[in-house]
Parts: structure tokens; C-alpha cells; sequence
């Protein structure tokens, strides 16, 4: 079964808005990642953060990580079309090496 | 190579036959993946490799699925007697701690 479950499935906003998806798994954790896939093919990372992290950004990306609620959050602020992508939470079970992917969240960023 | 490479992009066999899929992974890298990902879906964990040895093999579907890794480098998943069900891109990634993915196999099971 899937570690990572992200909300909402899919997102439709307009450029410049802000996008904000939510994952939230099941297991503790040593670290969490979000990836991004164009196009149904290879997936390309975006941000890792640890277990012992709360809050980490890079760019127009905000992470936020509760590890008492097992959930993380990732914020595109200002977004661009070329955001239009799916976005996928991925876990690394803690004592466990797998890094297990979530079903991901399809966002549609309108010109 | 700088990046992940797998082989063939594209597949298209008949149903019964056997498949084999390659990865290279980045020179290196102790731990390659492989995932399946079906249309509008997210990825299946198949199975882990941490060098030659494969601690995980939870996620392989069926006996029919199998893997192997060489020399801690490249490895390849093997489908015998494929069914239309197999349909689907297969990915595999390489890394040390975040993954790197290649452009994946485009199984299609006719």
C-alpha cells in the first residue's frame, strides 16, 4: 500500500496564484521529499526534508513537515504555467531504506 | 553518463512473451529502484537494490517479475510471459539520498 497519500488530486489555478498540496503518510519518517513529473515520464526532485526539520524552502517553494500529525505541506507560491505538472510526496520509512511515492496531485496552472 | 539511462524508451510485445528492461544508473550511486507507474497514476515501489543485494523485493507484482543488478551498476527487470496488465512505464532511479529518475520504459502488451 502507499505510504503518502497527497490532497487534493488535482488543483486548477490561475498564474500567479498561489498552489498548495498536502501529503500525509502513515509511518515515522527519516526524511520526506516532493518530486515533480512532466509528462507521465521521469520525475525530477524538488526539495528533501528532514525529520527533524519543520519548515524549509527553495525558490517559489515552501515545505512544511508535522511529524505529529504525519503531514507535509508544499506551497508554490506565485505560480507560472510552466508549474502545470504532477507533484508527488515520497517517504524513507525510518529503520527502512524503500522511498515509498504517494498517487500525487495533478495541478493545472491557467494562463 | 550524467544522468539515469533505460533502455529500450519504447516496448511493444505480444502477450505471452518475455520482456527485459535495462537501467543504468548514475556512476556511484549505492541504491537503484524500480517503479511502475500506470496512466494518471502514481508509482508502485517494485523492488530495492542496495549494491548487488536486493532487501527489498516486496513490490514485484508476480513470480514473473524478477530483477537483478551487476557489479553494483546496471540492472535489468525481466516480465516473463507478459500480460496486458504489465502495461505500463516502468521507472527506475538511482541515488545516494534523493532519487535521480531516469525517462522510463514504455511497456505496451498487446
Amino acid at each position: 500500500s502507499q505510504q503518502g497519500e497527497e490532497d487534493p488530486q488535482a488543483l486548477s489555478i490561475q498564474e500567479g496564484e498561489n498552489a498548495t498540496m498536502n501529503c500525509s503518510y502513515k509511518t515515522s519518517i527519516n526524511n520526506l521529499q516532493w518530486y515533480r513529473q512532466n509528462s507521465g515520464r521521469g520525475l525530477v526532485h524538488l526539495i528533501l526534508i528532514r525529520s527533524n526539520e519543520r519548515e524549509k524552502h527553495s525558490g517559489r517553494l515552501r515545505v512544511t513537515l508535522d511529524t505529529s500529525k504525519k503531514s507535509s505541506s508544499l506551497l508554490i507560491t506565485a505560480s507560472r504555467a510552466a508549474d502545470t505538472a504532477s507533484y508527488f510526496c515520497a517517504t524513507d520509512k525510518a529503520g527502512g531504506f524503500k522511498t515509498i511515492f504517494g498517487a500525487g496531485t495533478r495541478l493545472f496552472v491557467k494562463a | 553518463g550524467a544522468g539515469v539511462s533505460q533502455s529500450p524508451s519504447n516496448k511493444v510485445t505480444e502477450k505471452g512473451k518475455d520482456v527485459e528492461l535495462r537501467c543504468d544508473p548514475i556512476s556511484g550511486h549505492t541504491a537503484l529502484y524500480w517503479y511502475r507507474q500506470s496512466l494518471g497514476q502514481g508509482l508502485e515501489f517494485l523492488i530495492y537494490f542496495q549494491g548487488n543485494s536486493a532487501p527489498d523485493k516486496s513490490g514485484l507484482p508476480s513470480d514473473r517479475f524478477s530483477a537483478e543488478r551487476t557489479g553494483g551498476s546496471v540492472s535489468t527487470l525481466t516480465i516473463q510471459r507478459t500480460q496486458q496488465e504489465d502495461s505500463a512505464v516502468y521507472l527506475c532511479a538511482s541515488s545516494l539520498e534523493k532519487l535521480f529518475f531516469g525517462s522510463g520504459t514504455q511497456l505496451s502488451v498487446l
